[in-house]
């Protein structure tokens, strides 16, 4: 079936350095995908989205780049900081779909002090 | 505003036992949507509303679940003679569109946890 995954379970990086989450997708029909964060013991927050007429976007300190032809989306963290340790995941959705969500396995990211 | 409180936060029973969670959006919200979460994976559609009327159920909603939205607004999920395997967190969610990329963006509540002994 169709499936949303990540290709690390774990990432550790120092503080002020830049993180790179990646993920890849199978359904090509997907025109839309939002990474969420989510901290222990509380529900995913929404972080940034793009649309799949786009390979790029910009957030406040995240950039979300989308490789439409080998299915894959990563998330860039600028000067990552002690707050942004969580654990994050892509989604995939289709327009039309009822706003129906993919998501894939987390991926934890832990920052150095 | 989008905001959802989601009752009980934790909930411990016993397997065989009968559960119900429920959903209160703070503001009207024509859809709600109810996802389950287990330990390290992602949340997993179970169903969702638009308005009172129950739209789509997952195949992960077995005959031992139901959901309602009898009036448009709250929601309750029940899970009825639980078992181990129900225990994940249950998540609430609402549609946004926050001046995002204008996708089908979820606000998702901070879900009712589950633990079936």
């Amino acid at each position: 079936g169709e499936s949303v995954g990540l290709h690390l379970p774990t990432l550790s990086v120092q503080e002020g350095d830049n993180s790179i989450i990646n993920c890849a997708y199978s359904n090509s029909a997907s025109d839309y995908f939002i990474w969420y964060k989510q901290e222990s013991g509380k529900g995913p927050q929404f972080i940034i989205d793009i649309r799949s007429n786009m390979d790029k976007r910009q957030g406040q300190r995240v950039t979300v780049l989308l490789n439409k032809t080998v299915k894959h989306l990563s998330l860039q963290i600028a000067a990552t900081q002690p707050g942004d340790s969580a654990v994050y995941f892509c989604a995939e959705g289709v327009t039309g779909a009822n706003s129906k969500l993919t998501f894939g396995k987390g991926i934890t990211l832990s920052v150095r002090p | 505003d989008t905001g959802v409180s989601q009752d009980p936060r934790h909930k411990i029973t016993k397997r065989g036992q009968n559960v119900t969670f429920r959903c209160d959006p703070i503001s009207e919200h024509n859809r709600l949507y109810w996802y389950r979460q287990t330990l390290g994976q992602g949340p997993e559609f179970l169903t969702y509303f638009q308005n009172e009327a129950q739209l789509e159920k997952s195949r992960l909603l077995s005959d031992r679940f139901s959901a309602e939205r009898p009036k448009g607004s709250f929601s309750t999920l029940e899970i009825q003679r639980t078992e181990q395997g129900d225990s994940a967190m249950y998540l609430c969610a609402l549609p946004r569109s926050s001046g995002s990329a204008g996708t089908g963006e979820l606000f998702f509540g901070e879900g009712s946890r589950l633990t079936v002994l």
